[in-house]
């Protein structure tokens, strides 16, 4: 049975660092990219970016980029997801996400629990 | 990066009702479009990948069609337990863009 457990909930004030977990189990680590999603209140779904964890090559959305850092432990089979510089607009759901390819799919099909970031002064 | 816009960004429908969504990519991504469904307080749900093809365990009440830029997700005869928000995401390039999201609530 394949799971994506994250790390528990968070509260962080403006300016500092959160740094997630996501540990996998029920497939081989390095065969998927692993994506980072949050959902914040009030807004949809906002891709984040993603790692490949065999050579660690990561992407990021434009609007993150400078803040985030995605990694990839293969000796623990755990990706994880720092933000920094957090601001209140950061306060959300983040989640984990495998991205299962096939010769003519794409998809995320499993997802962590999510960890709850909430930034507050 | 590919532009993914969903209408209607909410709606309230009758138990039994035909529900329709849609979604429009900003360039062509062949059949490289999934639907989520989203439930407060969980994760997201895969209902539809590959544009049509429905995800194993999936109440077959739901169907996707469309290719290139235009898709559709269809829910045949609403139930009370899919108030959730449903959101397209297309898998054909890099970075995987979400549509804005549709909210189906129960008139």
């Amino acid at each position: 049975e394949v799971q994506l457990v994250q790390s528990g909930a968070e509260v962080k004030k403006p300016g500092a660092t959160v740094k997630i977990s996501c540990k996998v189990s029920g497939y081989t680590f390095i065969d998927y990219y692993m994506h980072w999603v949050r959902l914040a209140p009030g807004k949809g779904l906002e891709w984040m970016g993603h790692i490949d964890p065999e050579d660690g090559e990561t992407l990021y959305a434009e609007k993150f980029r400078g803040r985030v850092t995605i990694s990839a432990d293969t000796s623990t089979d755990t990706v994880y997801m720092e933000l920094s510089s957090l601001r209140s607009e950061d306060t959300a759901m983040y989640y984990c996400t495998t991205d299962l390819c096939t010769s003519s799919s794409c998809s995320f099909d499993y997802w962590g629990q999510g960890t709850l970031v909430t930034v507050s002064s | 990066d590919i532009q993914m816009t969903q209408s209607p960004s909410s709606l309230s429908a009758s138990v039994g009702d035909r529900v329709t969504i849609t979604c429009r990519a900003s360039r062509s991504v062949t059949t490289y479009l999934n639907w989520y469904q989203q439930k407060p307080g969980k994760a997201p749900n895969l209902l539809i990948y590959a544009a049509s093809s429905l995800q194993s365990g999936v109440p077959s009440r739901f169907s996707g069609s469309g290719s290139g830029t235009d898709f559709t997700l269809t829910i045949s005869s609403l139930q009370p337990e899919d108030v959730a928000a449903y959101y397209c995401q297309q898998s054909y390039s890099a970075p995987r863009t979400f549509g804005q999201g549709t909210k189906v609530e129960i008139k």
